[in-house]
């Protein structure tokens, strides 16, 4: 069956300093890979996904996620926090298709100046 | 951003009445999610709708629930009898890719139910 972790329930940074939220996956097959955030009391955005190619996707607001085959990960990365960043962070898996997504339990990040 | 609609942004409903929560979708595509969290918890997969039939639903999605799609362009899905473990965030999403090859999934603000 498919899962996600993402080991790290809360992580707090200072602001402009650098991120990396880690998401390790199980799946028999090269997965499709996201990430979704969600502020306090608002649905999923879509940061940033992973089909096919090169490992290193970009996303919106400066982030970036690099798949690792090899260590079954899809970490999300930022050089410089916004306050603005303040949020919970979803990482899912999916196969290509019609099938639903699995989420992991997600990450909140706290931003502190 | 594709945009996906939900009606209400927040119910709030007494234990054993009916509920239902409206989305509207990407426009013609014949796939569709229905996910819930519980406050605090991971987003987890109800059921999905292809073509005006369900194609596949989870263990949560029991028989006080259903979707419909009543007209052309809403999907709802209706809780019979809520129960107060009903109270979570309710989302719909919507896949783009072609009509019938779901990719990436767009979802909607939600519907926050909260069950008395």
């Amino acid at each position: 069956a498919q899962s996600v972790t993402q080991p790290d329930i809360h992580i707090t940074v200072s602001e402009g300093a650098s991120l990396e939220l880690r998401c390790n996956y199980s799946y028999g097959a090269t997965p499709y890979l996201f990430w979704y955030v969600q502020s306090p009391g608002q649905g999923l955005q879509l940061l940033l996904k992973y089909f096919s190619g090169d490992t290193l996707v970009q996303g919106i607001k400066g982030f970036e996620a690099e798949f690792k085959r090899s260590q079954s990960s899809f970490n999300l990365r930022k050089p410089s926090v916004h306050w603005s960043d303040a949020a919970e962070y979803f990482c899912a898996v999916g196969p290509r298709g019609n099938t639903p997504l699995v989420f992991g339990k997600g990450t909140r990040l706290s931003v502190i100046a | 951003e594709p945009e996906v609609t939900q009606t209400p942004s927040h119910q709030v409903t007494q234990m054993g009445q009916e509920v239902i929560l409206r989305c509207v979708p990407i426009s013609n595509h014949l796939y569709f999610y229905w996910y819930r969290q519980i406050l605090g918890q991971k987003v987890e997969f109800l059921v999905s709708f292809y073509n005006n039939e369900i194609s596949e639903k989870s263990e949560i999605f029991d028989d006080q629930f259903s979707v419909e799609r009543p007209d052309g362009s809403n999907f709802t899905l209706k809780i019979r009898s809520t129960k107060l473990e009903d109270s979570a965030m309710y989302f719909c999403a919507s896949p783009t890719g072609s009509r019938s090859w779901a990719d990436t999934q767009y979802f909607g603000p939600g519907t926050r139910l909260t069950v008395l």
